[in-house]
C-alpha cells in the first residue's frame, strides 16, 4: 500500500517567517502535487511536480520533489495570513489519476 | 460559473436512511471521482468514472453506489447510513483518466445521527 506522511501536521507561526512542510513515502511516484484546502471548500491544485530534482516556483512558495520520486517539500518565504489552510500532498498511484493523499498539513499565519 | 457543483451542501439523517449526493461539473471533462474526508481530513478517493464507466473502484462498502447518468454528473447513492459513514463528500473531475489536475467540488457535510 503506498502511503504519504506530511510533517508538521499543525504549523502556527507568525507573519513574515519562512516554513517548509514534507511529504514523504517508501514509494515512487509518477508525479506528485499540492493542494490547498480552506475551511469549507474543496482541495485546489497549487502544482505538479513530474520529474525527479524537480523545482516549482509560485511567487512566494517554492515546491521540489525529490530525486528517487519519493518525496517534495514545499517552502514558504515571508508567509502571510493568506497562506492559512490546510496544504495537501497527493501522489499519483497508477498513472491513472488515483490520487493517494497524505494527511496534511494545517498551517495557521499569525499577524 | 461553478466548475464543479454538489448538492447538498449539507446532510443531515438518522441511522439507517438512504441518501443520495449529486454532482455536476460543467467543464467538459470525461473523468469524474468521490473522495470522502474523515474527522482527521485524511482524503481518500471511493471512485471513479470515465465517460459513465466504472474506473476505480476502492475498499468501499457496497452500501454505497456511484451513478454516472452522463459524463456530466456523478452522484453518490448511500443506503442504510451508518455512523462512520459521517464524513465530508467531495466530487471531483479531470479532462480525462490521464490528467493530473482534478478539480473539486465544495464537498457535502453528511452527518449521520
Amino acid at each position: 500500500t503506498q502511503l504519504l506522511e506530511q510533517s508538521p501536521q499543525f504549523l502556527s507561526i507568525q507573519e513574515g517567517e519562512n516554513l517548509t512542510v514534507y511529504c514523504n513515502s517508501s514509494s515512487v511516484f509518477s508525479s506528485l502535487q499540492w493542494y490547498r484546502q480552506e475551511p469549507g471548500e474543496g482541495p485546489v491544485l497549487l502544482v505538479t511536480v513530474v520529474t525527479g530534482g524537480e523545482v516549482k516556483k509560485l511567487k512566494r512558495l517554492t515546491f521540489q520533489f525529490g530525486d528517487a520520486r519519493k518525496d517534495s517539500s514545499l517552502h514558504i518565504t515571508a508567509a502571510q495570513p493568506g497562506d492559512t489552510g490546510l496544504y495537501l500532498c497527493a501522489g499519483d498511484a497508477g498513472g491513472y489519476n488515483k490520487l493517494i493523499f497524505g494527511a496534511g498539513t494545517r498551517l495557521a499565519v499569525h499577524p | 460559473d461553478t466548475a464543479v457543483s454538489q448538492t447538498p451542501k449539507y446532510l443531515v439523517t438518522q441511522m439507517g436512511n438512504d441518501k443520495s449526493i449529486k454532482c455536476e461539473q460543467n467543464l467538459g471533462h470525461d473523468t469524474m471521482y468521490w473522495y470522502k474526508q474523515d474527522s482527521k481530513k485524511f482524503l481518500k478517493i471511493m471512485f471513479s468514472y470515465n465517460n459513465k464507466e466504472l474506473i476505480i473502484n476502492e475498499t468501499v462498502p457496497n452500501r454505497f453506489s456511484p451513478k454516472s447518468p452522463d459524463k456530466a454528473h456523478l452522484n453518490l447513492h448511500i443506503n442504510s447510513l451508518e455512523l462512520g459513514d459521517s464524513a465530508v463528500y467531495f466530487c471531483a473531475s479531470s479532462r480525462d483518466r490521464r490528467t493530473d489536475t482534478q478539480y473539486f467540488g465544495p464537498g457535502t457535510r453528511l452527518t449521520v445521527l
